[in-house]
């Protein structure tokens, strides 16, 4: 079965402080996407990678970067972070080149600016 | 501006009473319709893709069809088991992403 694996599952951080949430994937692939969750507003895509060192701006980048350094792992880095990215940041994963739709999700990490 | 738009926000079944949702779109282009199930403090896990109007999809007590403009999810004589948030997303012609609705909760009483 294919797993993804996200770091923490709860973070509580302050506004300023640099946070990191790690994704890891055992399957082996290509495509990797971080989405946030909030209630009513459903899932939005913050960034995607389709290869290693590649990364493409989804529907809401700002505030956000991240990192893709081997395959199987993507960081989500907010710089500074906000009590507006109080969210739910879930991780996910797909074979091939492009998006089948079939993503896999990690269990999601619930993070909370103060 | 594409959009997935899905009904109702909430749903509360008896065990036993079938019901649908439904998943509308306005996008251009669409190359493929996808369901997910996703339950209290989990990720999503993908249940159905289903690519043009007419085709049709099962799993268990679960059936997804698809119009030019929009989807339906049946759900017949659910189970308790059955409560969860289903979401649909749309992949567009253009691009590589998908565009979720913001999802049904489902809760089926026994």
């Amino acid at each position: 079965d294919v797993k993804v694996t996200q770091s923490s599952r709860y973070l509580v951080k302050r506004t300023g402080e640099k946070v990191f949430l790690e994704c890891v994937q055992d399957m082996d692939h290509e495509n990797m996407f971080w989405y946030r969750q909030d209630p009513g507003l459903g899932l939005r895509l913050i960034y995607f990678s389709y290869d290693v060192k590649m990364k493409e701006k989804g529907d809401i980048p700002e505030g956000y970067s991240v990192s893709r350094e081997k395959k199987e792992r993507f960081s989500l880095i907010l710089e500074s972070a906000s009590t507006n990215q109080t969210s739910m940041y879930l991780c996910a994963s797909t074979t091939g080149r492009g998006i089948t739709g079939e993503l896999f999700f990690g269990e999601g990490s619930r993070l909370t600016v103060l | 501006e594409d959009q997935v738009t899905q009904s109702p926000e909430a749903l509360r079944l008896q065990e036993g009473e079938s019901s649908s949702l439904n998943c509308s779109y306005t996008v251009s282009g669409l190359r493929g319709l996808f369901w997910y199930r996703q339950d209290p403090g989990k990720g999503p896990e993908f249940l159905f893709t289903l690519y043009s109007a007419g085709e049709e999809k099962e799993k268990e007590r679960l059936k997804a069809t698809l119009t030019k403009k929009e989807s339906f999810l049946h759900i017949t004589a659910p189970k308790p088991e059955d409560s969860a948030t289903y979401l649909c997303a749309v992949r567009m012609a253009a691009g590589n992403k998908l565009t979720f609705g913001g999802g049904t909760r489902v809760l089926v009483k026994p």
